[in-house]
């Protein structure tokens, strides 16, 4: 049973930083492009950042490029966001998903329960 | 402001037939699939559509999607109590390298 599983989130003053995680499991985590997408309290998705499958290549919405880092470890089965100079508008549940290995890389087959992280003083 | 756009709600009655419109431009539709994902309040998306117009398994073929030129379509037949959603369409821009969801579109079974 394919399983990702969310870490990290909580809240922290705007500027400051955090690290999520998602440990996978149930799959051969090596073989998929893994994504991370947020939804703000209230509001519809939105896609954040994709990464591939040893992470050579990565994808990021304009509003995060620059301050938020997606990484992978295939020894470790582990998908990480690193999210710097963080804003209030980052307020938000991070989901992580597997990409099905398919292009465009739009499809996301298994999600994470969601992790909410929050910005604010 | 979304760049894929969806209306923001529609409503149909139990055992009827709704669609819900994706409208995009040509540096993202014309050229990449289309997938659609359903959100029950509370759990995690689903992908319910995915290159235009597949099923994943276990997903019914109460649920069709269709694509044509710069928009894209979601058809849900005999409509249950429990399709009570959102519903977003997403694709990829092949000149920004990212992915796009559109704004969503709250069903109500009336």
């Amino acid at each position: 049973e394919v399983q990702l599983v969310e870490s990290g989130g909580g809240l922290v003053q705007p500027g400051g930083s955090l690290r999520l995680s998602c440990a996978a499991s149930g799959f051969t985590f090596r073989s998929n492009w893994m994504t991370w997408v947020r939804q703000a309290p209230g509001k519809g998705l939105e896609w954040v950042a994709n990464i591939n499958f040893d992470g050579s290549e990565t994808h990021y919405v304009d509003s995060v490029e620059g301050r938020f880092i997606i990484s992978r470890d295939n020894a470790k089965n582990s998908l990480y966001l690193q999210m710097n100079s963080l804003r209030a508008e980052d307020t938000a549940v991070y989901y992580c998903a597997r990409l099905m290995v398919l292009w465009p890389p739009i499809n996301f087959d298994y999600w994470g329960q969601g992790n909410l992280v929050t910005v604010s003083s | 402001q979304s760049v894929l756009t969806q209306p923001p709600s529609v409503s149909a009655a139990p055992g009827q037939k709704v669609t819900i419109s994706c409208s995009g431009s040509s540096s993202n539709f014309e050229n990449n699939h289309v997938s659609w994902y359903q959100q029950l309040p509370g759990p995690a998306p689903k992908l319910l559509i995915f290159e235009n117009s597949k099923r994943p398994s276990g997903i019914p073929d109460r649920f069709s999607g269709s694509k044509s030129g710069t928009s894209a379509t979601l058809a849900i037949t005999g409509l249950q109590t429990e399709d009570e959603a959102d519903y977003y369409c997403v694709t990829w821009d092949s000149s920004l390298r990212a992915v796009l969801f559109g704004g969503g579109t709250k069903l109500t079974v009336l």
